[in-house]
Parts: C-alpha cells; structure tokens; sequence
C-alpha cells in the first residue's frame, strides 16, 4: 500500500510570494494533518483535516490555509511569505481523527526555503 | 513553557550499549507517541501508547500516566539507531512536540 506522498519535495520561494504544498493520504485514510518543522521551534502542529472539515488549527498567522478534498487529498497554501517560513512541512495521514487508538503515518516532507 | 519536555538533548553511545530516552510532559494526554526522524526528514511513528508499556524488537516503550512520564529503551544500540527521536503527546486533536534526542551510535 503506498505511503503518504508529499509534493513538491523541495522548493525556493522568493519573500512575498504564495505557496501551495500537496498531501495524498494513505488510501483508505479520512484524517490529514499538517506540521511545520523548524531547528528553532521543532515540530509545531498547524491544522488537521478530517472529511475536508478542518477539525483543529495550531497557533500559526492566518497566511496559513489549508483545504481537503472529497479525495481525502489535501493541500496547504502559505501567502505573503517570510523568510520565517522556511521549513519542514510534515503531513500525516490517519483512518479517523481524534483515535489515539489510531497510527499514524508521516510523508517525507516539502522543504520549503524562503529567500 | 513546552507541554512536553525531552531529556537528554543530545546522546553519543556505543554500538552495543542500552540506551534510555525520557519524556516528560505536562497536559492531560489521550496518547504518547514515539516518533523516530532520520537526516533527510521523514519521521516513522514507533510506539502509540496510552498505558503500560510496549516492545518492538529491539525497542521498548513505557508511559506512567500517573506521573506524566514516558520512557524510550533501545538495547543493543547499533549505527543504524542513529536518528533524532521525538516524544509526541496528543490531546484531543491536538498534538504537542518535544523538543527531540539525537542519538548517535558510534560502532
């Protein structure tokens, strides 16, 4: 089965500009959730996805959206970006949401550098 | 203050050794997680626990609700347990990070 797959995998954006990253769950799985990896802050939780709801948002700026589709597929966009912003950005798919019966599985990562 | 608190920060051993990770945390928990990230990004989920304790070969995970605390074990450490290892707490929907322990092994 195949695993969560993270597009772009890598990526340079110039400050100000927009991005858009790409999640595809686990075939079967409804939850999605979103992280943001930084050697400063480590990992920080920004929102999580279930049935293209947003069940839960971290504490980040509103320039951080994200949407998921009736595919289970989702994407997270970023306007107006700062050099702050350059990150890891971690998605994980699970069955359901709010289980902690439930395993998690994490892509490999967009690595995003804002320049 | 971090709801989830990791010690040590950073662990040198050799091949062989036992090695124990500490995860101390401070919210109400659903679920601890044990997370190992290696260097180009990708994290695998180890352990989901929310009781008593769990082995996977090599790996043996505990969490003592009572006092808010869980504990990583690797026995028989070999170079290729050289990754940064995060403890994740979750609440509800919400999950909260340490900081991570990057351990390496040396043969």
């Amino acid at each position: 089965k195949a695993g969560v797959t993270q597009t772009p995998r890598y990526l340079i954006k110039t400050r100000g500009q927009q991005v858009t990253l790409s999640c595809s769950p686990i075939s079967g799985h409804r939850s999605v959730s979103w992280y943001q990896q930084t050697p400063g802050q480590g990992l920080q939780f920004l929102f999580e996805y279930f049935s293209e709801t947003q069940r839960n948002k971290g504490n980040f700026p509103g320039r951080f959206s994200g949407r998921q589709f009736s595919n289970s597929r989702s994407e997270m966009n970023v306007s107006t970006l700062e050099l702050g912003d350059s990150a890891l950005y971690l998605c994980a798919s699970s069955y359901r949401s709010g289980d902690p019966g439930n395993t998690i599985y994490f892509g490999e990562g967009s690595w995003l550098t804002v320049v | 203050k971090n709801e989830v608190e990791q010690s040590p920060q950073n662990l040198t051993a050799q091949e062989g050794e036992f090695i124990t990770i500490n995860c101390s945390y401070s919210v109400g928990i659903s679920a601890l997680h044990w997370l190992q990230q290696h260097p180009g990004g990708g994290i695998v989920s180890l352990f989901m626990l929310s009781s008593g304790k769990k082995k996977h070969g090599r790996l043996i995970a505990t969490i003592n609700i009572q006092e808010k605390h869980s504990s990583l074990h690797i026995t028989a450490s070999h170079p290729r347990d050289s990754a940064v290892y995060i403890c994740a707490v979750r609440r509800g929907n919400q999950f909260y990070f340490g900081t991570g322990t990057s351990l390496t092994v040396i043969p």
